[in-house]
């Protein structure tokens, strides 16, 4: 099977601007979750997405948003960027059956640079 | 909330030597943890995980880990280290009976000596 895919792997944009980044989870798995790591905070969760709805939030900004097509490929979308937003943005997904676990299988991120 | 303490930012071993890796978590329950490590531009994986039975947990390339409730912590371990192993190691927490969101420690780089 082919793995997490996230494009596209770098990317630079300017304060203010606004940048949608995509994931392809792996074939088959419904749920797609965000992490945003940098140095100073770490990896920290952003959202998941199980067919086409948010299940969880992390403590984001509501400058953070995504959505889940019904091929279950995702999206975020971070709108007026900020400096701090500048990170590696993973992508992870899992056949994200309910209340049980599901292995997590990650991409291999969007690194953001905000100028 | 859970949260997860690693105490070493950076750790230096000879190829050969063993390696412990320190993980704290502070949980009211009994967590559910993992070990993940994520190479220069690689996404992260899993190690191993723990959620209940032996203690001694055996993850893949040679890794092993240890749940000690006493000393609320999970430490990751393997007896002879490679040049390969040569990564950022993440020690994680998640609760049961949710969606098992992990929370991420700040992570452990490993450099490995010739």
């Amino acid at each position: 099977k082919a793995g997490v895919t996230q494009t596209p792997r770098y990317l630079i944009k300017t304060r203010g601007q606004q940048v949608t980044l995509s994931c392809s989870p792996i074939s088959g798995h419904r749920s797609v979750s965000w992490y945003q790591q940098t140095p100073g905070q770490g990896l920290q969760f952003l959202f998941e997405y199980f067919s086409e709805t948010q299940r969880n939030k992390g403590n984001f900004p509501g400058r953070f948003s995504g959505r889940q097509f019904s091929n279950s490929r995702s999206e975020m979308n971070v709108s007026t960027l900020e400096l701090g937003d500048s990170a590696l943005y993973l992508c992870a997904s899992s056949s994200g059956q309910g209340g049980t676990y599901n292995e997590q299988f990650f991409g291999p991120g969007t690194r953001l640079t905000v100028l | 909330a859970q949260s997860v303490t690693q105490p070493d930012i950076h750790i230096t071993v000879s190829e050969g030597a063993s390696l412990e890796l320190r993980c704290n978590y502070s949980y009211g329950a009994t967590p559910y943890l993992f070990w993940y490590v994520q190479s220069p531009g690689q996404g992260l994986q899993l190690l191993l995980k723990y959620f209940s039975g032996d203690t001694l947990v055996q993850g893949i390339k040679g890794f092993e880990a240890e749940f000690k409730r006493s000393q609320s912590s999970f430490n990751l371990r393997k007896p002879s280290v490679h040049w390969s192993d040569a990564a950022e190691y993440f020690c994680a927490v998640a609760t049961s009976g949710g969606s098992y969101i992990p929370t991420f420690g700040r992570g452990t780089s490993l450099i490995v000596h010739p």
